[in-house]
Protein backbone atom coordinates (compact mmCIF):
# COMPACT_ATOMS: atom_id res chain seq x y z
CA UNK A 1 0.00 0.00 0.00
CA UNK A 2 1.16 3.22 -1.00
CA UNK A 3 1.75 5.75 2.20
CA UNK A 4 3.55 9.29 3.19
CA UNK A 5 4.65 9.37 6.66
CA UNK A 6 5.85 12.38 8.18
CA UNK A 7 7.62 13.10 11.08
CA UNK A 8 7.35 14.71 13.83
CA UNK A 9 3.77 15.24 14.05
CA UNK A 10 4.43 19.06 15.06
CA UNK A 11 6.97 20.97 16.39
CA UNK A 12 7.84 24.37 18.03
CA UNK A 13 10.92 26.20 17.65
CA UNK A 14 11.55 29.79 18.16
CA UNK A 15 11.88 32.65 15.62
CA UNK A 16 15.74 32.33 13.98
CA UNK A 17 16.81 28.47 14.54
CA UNK A 18 16.53 26.14 11.64
CA UNK A 19 14.65 22.88 12.23
CA UNK A 20 14.39 20.12 9.42
CA UNK A 21 11.09 18.06 8.51
CA UNK A 22 11.02 14.12 7.60
CA UNK A 23 8.90 12.59 5.17
CA UNK A 24 9.23 8.92 4.25
CA UNK A 25 7.22 6.98 1.59
CA UNK A 26 6.90 3.39 0.16
CA UNK A 27 5.19 4.64 -3.20
CA UNK A 28 7.28 3.14 -5.89
CA UNK A 29 8.00 3.79 -8.68
CA UNK A 30 7.14 7.26 -7.95
CA UNK A 31 6.97 10.42 -10.64
CA UNK A 32 7.93 13.34 -7.94
CA UNK A 33 7.75 14.22 -4.44
CA UNK A 34 6.54 17.53 -3.56
CA UNK A 35 6.84 19.55 -0.54
CA UNK A 36 3.85 22.33 0.20
CA UNK A 37 3.48 24.47 2.87
CA UNK A 38 -0.58 24.93 4.65
CA UNK A 39 -1.65 28.00 6.43
CA UNK A 40 -4.19 27.79 8.54
CA UNK A 41 -7.87 27.80 6.59
CA UNK A 42 -6.13 28.36 3.38
CA UNK A 43 -4.87 25.51 -0.13
CA UNK A 44 -1.58 23.86 0.04
CA UNK A 45 1.26 25.91 -1.98
CA UNK A 46 4.37 24.07 -3.26
CA UNK A 47 7.52 24.55 -2.14
CA UNK A 48 9.65 22.45 -4.08
CA UNK A 49 9.04 19.30 -6.64
CA UNK A 50 12.11 17.13 -6.72
CA UNK A 51 11.66 14.06 -9.58
CA UNK A 52 13.08 10.70 -8.30
CA UNK A 53 16.95 11.76 -10.13
CA UNK A 54 17.24 14.98 -7.54
CA UNK A 55 18.78 14.82 -4.45
CA UNK A 56 18.13 18.29 -3.53
CA UNK A 57 16.19 21.26 -4.30
CA UNK A 58 15.74 24.19 -2.88
CA UNK A 59 13.57 27.53 -2.36
CA UNK A 60 14.93 29.91 -0.65
CA UNK A 61 14.96 29.35 2.97
CA UNK A 62 13.41 25.95 2.23
CA UNK A 63 15.66 23.11 1.00
CA UNK A 64 14.55 19.53 0.04
CA UNK A 65 16.55 16.59 0.12
CA UNK A 66 15.86 12.89 -1.73
CA UNK A 67 17.54 9.79 -0.77
CA UNK A 68 15.14 7.45 -3.46
CA UNK A 69 17.39 3.92 -2.33
CA UNK A 70 15.89 5.04 1.55
CA UNK A 71 13.15 6.37 0.45
CA UNK A 72 13.05 9.46 3.19
CA UNK A 73 12.82 13.47 1.97
CA UNK A 74 13.47 16.30 4.56
CA UNK A 75 12.99 19.77 4.28
CA UNK A 76 14.95 22.17 6.09
CA UNK A 77 13.63 25.73 7.33
CA UNK A 78 16.61 27.98 7.78
CA UNK A 79 16.36 31.32 9.44
CA UNK A 80 12.71 30.59 10.32
CA UNK A 81 10.31 33.40 10.53
CA UNK A 82 7.26 33.86 12.46
CA UNK A 83 5.27 33.51 9.11
CA UNK A 84 6.80 29.89 8.45
CA UNK A 85 3.96 28.53 11.18
CA UNK A 86 2.19 26.47 9.23
CA UNK A 87 1.57 22.59 8.58
CA UNK A 88 4.03 21.30 5.84
CA UNK A 89 2.64 18.08 3.80
CA UNK A 90 4.76 15.86 1.55
CA UNK A 91 2.79 14.81 -1.23
CA UNK A 92 4.38 11.46 -3.52
CA UNK A 93 3.11 11.10 -7.14
CA UNK A 94 2.90 7.24 -8.07
CA UNK A 95 4.98 6.67 -11.14
CA UNK A 96 1.97 5.54 -13.35
CA UNK A 97 -0.16 8.92 -14.90
CA UNK A 98 -3.50 8.49 -13.64
CA UNK A 99 -3.12 7.14 -9.86
CA UNK A 100 -3.89 9.51 -7.07
CA UNK A 101 -1.22 11.75 -5.50
CA UNK A 102 -0.37 10.42 -1.83
CA UNK A 103 -0.52 12.65 0.72
CA UNK A 104 1.86 12.76 4.66
CA UNK A 105 -0.61 13.63 6.88
CA UNK A 106 1.56 16.65 7.68
CA UNK A 107 3.71 18.27 10.28
CA UNK A 108 2.28 21.28 11.94
CA UNK A 109 5.26 23.66 12.99
CA UNK A 110 4.72 26.96 15.24
CA UNK A 111 7.17 29.60 15.18
CA UNK A 112 7.63 31.38 18.11
CA UNK A 113 9.08 34.59 18.81
CA UNK B 1 0.82 31.80 -13.58
CA UNK B 2 -1.22 28.30 -12.77
CA UNK B 3 -4.05 30.15 -10.39
CA UNK B 4 -6.83 28.52 -8.92
CA UNK B 5 -9.87 30.22 -7.08
CA UNK B 6 -12.32 28.88 -4.99
CA UNK B 7 -15.67 30.48 -4.24
CA UNK B 8 -16.88 31.54 -1.81
CA UNK B 9 -13.63 31.56 0.58
CA UNK B 10 -16.46 30.24 3.54
CA UNK B 11 -20.23 29.95 3.60
CA UNK B 12 -22.29 28.47 6.84
CA UNK B 13 -25.72 27.41 5.56
CA UNK B 14 -28.80 25.21 7.40
CA UNK B 15 -29.05 21.63 7.49
CA UNK B 16 -30.68 20.00 4.22
CA UNK B 17 -29.94 23.21 2.39
CA UNK B 18 -27.83 22.67 -0.71
CA UNK B 19 -24.32 24.60 -1.05
CA UNK B 20 -22.37 25.49 -4.33
CA UNK B 21 -18.64 26.05 -4.28
CA UNK B 22 -17.07 26.99 -7.83
CA UNK B 23 -13.64 26.39 -8.50
CA UNK B 24 -11.91 27.93 -11.18
CA UNK B 25 -8.64 28.02 -13.09
CA UNK B 26 -7.76 31.74 -13.80
CA UNK B 27 -4.96 31.83 -16.72
CA UNK B 28 -4.85 27.84 -18.02
CA UNK B 29 -7.19 25.14 -19.26
CA UNK B 30 -7.82 22.54 -16.23
CA UNK B 31 -8.08 19.47 -18.19
CA UNK B 32 -8.76 17.51 -14.85
CA UNK B 33 -9.62 18.83 -11.42
CA UNK B 34 -9.97 17.09 -7.98
CA UNK B 35 -11.78 17.86 -4.93
CA UNK B 36 -10.72 17.37 -1.98
CA UNK B 37 -12.37 17.64 1.72
CA UNK B 38 -9.95 18.18 4.65
CA UNK B 39 -11.03 17.83 8.43
CA UNK B 40 -8.87 19.47 11.31
CA UNK B 41 -5.58 18.64 12.05
CA UNK B 42 -5.76 15.46 9.26
CA UNK B 43 -4.59 15.84 5.42
CA UNK B 44 -6.29 16.39 2.53
CA UNK B 45 -8.43 13.70 1.47
CA UNK B 46 -9.65 12.72 -2.47
CA UNK B 47 -13.46 12.84 -3.24
CA UNK B 48 -13.68 12.69 -7.18
CA UNK B 49 -11.55 13.65 -9.90
CA UNK B 50 -13.46 15.32 -13.24
CA UNK B 51 -12.45 15.65 -16.57
CA UNK B 52 -14.00 18.58 -18.69
CA UNK B 53 -17.25 17.64 -20.56
CA UNK B 54 -17.47 13.67 -18.79
CA UNK B 55 -18.47 12.76 -15.18
CA UNK B 56 -16.60 12.72 -12.29
CA UNK B 57 -14.99 9.38 -10.82
CA UNK B 58 -16.00 9.23 -7.28
CA UNK B 59 -13.25 7.75 -4.63
CA UNK B 60 -14.45 4.94 -2.44
CA UNK B 61 -16.87 5.91 0.34
CA UNK B 62 -17.73 9.15 -1.32
CA UNK B 63 -21.51 9.52 -2.35
CA UNK B 64 -22.06 10.38 -6.15
CA UNK B 65 -25.87 11.58 -5.17
CA UNK B 66 -25.08 14.01 -2.17
CA UNK B 67 -21.61 15.62 -3.50
CA UNK B 68 -22.56 16.84 -7.29
CA UNK B 69 -19.73 17.71 -9.28
CA UNK B 70 -19.88 19.49 -12.91
CA UNK B 71 -16.59 20.34 -15.03
CA UNK B 72 -18.71 21.78 -17.72
CA UNK B 73 -15.77 24.01 -19.48
CA UNK B 74 -11.94 24.21 -19.15
CA UNK B 75 -11.86 26.69 -16.49
CA UNK B 76 -14.48 25.78 -13.65
CA UNK B 77 -15.75 22.86 -11.95
CA UNK B 78 -18.85 22.79 -9.32
CA UNK B 79 -19.00 20.83 -6.26
CA UNK B 80 -22.88 21.05 -4.97
CA UNK B 81 -23.30 19.56 -1.46
CA UNK B 82 -26.71 18.53 -1.33
CA UNK B 83 -28.90 18.06 1.61
CA UNK B 84 -26.09 19.18 4.30
CA UNK B 85 -25.86 18.35 7.54
CA UNK B 86 -23.39 19.38 9.78
CA UNK B 87 -20.95 16.23 9.72
CA UNK B 88 -20.54 17.57 6.04
CA UNK B 89 -18.49 20.64 7.49
CA UNK B 90 -15.31 20.56 6.66
CA UNK B 91 -12.83 22.81 4.90
CA UNK B 92 -13.29 21.55 1.08
CA UNK B 93 -10.45 22.26 -1.48
CA UNK B 94 -9.48 21.39 -5.49
CA UNK B 95 -7.25 21.50 -7.59
CA UNK B 96 -6.63 21.47 -11.05
CA UNK B 97 -4.32 20.09 -13.68
CA UNK B 98 -3.46 21.14 -17.01
CA UNK B 99 -2.97 17.76 -18.53
CA UNK B 100 -4.51 14.08 -17.79
CA UNK B 101 -3.91 12.57 -14.91
CA UNK B 102 -2.98 13.71 -11.24
CA UNK B 103 1.19 14.55 -11.21
CA UNK B 104 0.99 18.25 -11.63
CA UNK B 105 -2.22 19.86 -9.62
CA UNK B 106 -2.46 23.49 -8.82
CA UNK B 107 -4.64 23.60 -5.51
CA UNK B 108 -7.31 26.22 -4.99
CA UNK B 109 -7.40 28.56 -1.48
CA UNK B 110 -10.12 26.13 -0.21
CA UNK B 111 -14.07 26.97 1.24
CA UNK B 112 -14.98 26.56 4.71
CA UNK B 113 -18.14 24.84 5.15
CA UNK B 114 -19.93 25.02 8.36
CA UNK B 115 -23.42 23.39 8.74
CA UNK B 116 -25.65 24.28 11.05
Amino acid sequence: KNQVEQSPQSLIILEGKNCTLQCNYTVSPFSNLRWYKQDTGRGPVSLTIMTFSENTKSNGRYTATLDADTKQSSLHITASQLSDSASYICVVSPNTGFQKLVFGTGTRLLVSP
Amino acid sequence: GAVVSQHPSWVICKSGTSVKIECRSLDFQATTMFWYRQFPKQSLMLMATSNEGSKATYEQGVEKDKFLINHASLTLSTLTVTSAHPEDSSFYICSASDRAGPDTQYFGPGTRLTVL
